[in-house]
């Protein structure tokens, strides 16, 4: 089983829609949990980080964790044709290198 | 956030040639910093390990002496790829991490494109 599963997409939506993106991993020593957003051609940029169970919201972006089921949950609400992207789930245990998996891409159609 | 900046963001060479490829940290210290490699709709494969004033550690399949890293200081790693060939041409990403209160975090450069003729 690989650490880092993610459902590679490409997932369409029309703008306005909540997206819901997934990811389980497999190391129950994974702590910290990071979601990046990588447009083409560019390296990743990390928009949301949390080291606990739970909801944590940032404007339109909601992470959630679930650390008993080792699932991990990014929503966009009121998506943009600006959020068409991969986007990259990463959790870690802190101290060593990030591993990702496939990414989803997700196009918002305007 | 971290700002994390590489250069060059795209680079063109010859067959045999060498090239580097800077990455620094601008508003924070790295002692760990690492290098990826990504290939075009593939994900991000970890090359390297790099800490500060130490030898990096490649993973498994990472030629070292074709890659060689060095992480002069707290703020710059250096990437560079030696004797390089076309297979070689992909998109070189570094990253840096950083103790926040949440826990450590890597913050990603934008990129360097590299083609090898």
């Amino acid at each position: 089983q690989k650490e880092v599963e993610q459902d590679p997409g490409p997932l369409s939506v029309p703008e306005g829609a909540i997206v819901s993106l997934n990811c389980t991993y497999s190391n129950s020593a994974f702590q910290y949990f990071m979601w990046y957003r990588q447009y083409s051609r560019k390296g990743p940029e990390l928009l949301m980080y949390t080291y606990s169970s739970g909801n944590k919201e940032d404007g339109r972006f909601t992470a959630q964790v679930d650390k008993s089921s080792k699932y991990i949950s990014l929503f966009i609400r009121d998506s943009q044709p600006s959020d068409s992207a991969t986007y990259l789930c990463a959790p870690s245990s802190g101290n060593t290198p990030l591993v990702f998996g496939k990414g989803t891409r997700l196009s918002v159609i305007a | 956030g971290a700002v994390v900046s590489q250069h060059p963001s795209r680079v063109i060479c010859k067959s045999g040639t060498s090239v580097k490829i800077e990455c620094r940290s601008l508003d924070f210290q790295a002692t760990t910093m690492f290098w990826y490699r990504q290939f075009p709709k593939q994900s991000l494969m970890l090359m390297a390990t790099s800490n500060e004033g130490s030898k990096a550690t490649y993973e498994q399949g990472v030629e070292k002496d074709k890659f060689l890293i060095n992480h002069a200081s707290l703020t710059l790693s250096t990437l560079t790829v030696t004797s390089a060939h076309p297979e070689d041409s992909s998109f070189y990403i570094c990253s840096a991490r950083v103790a926040l209160a949440g826990g450590p975090v890597q913050y990603f450069g934008p990129g360097t494109r590299l083609t090898v003729t």
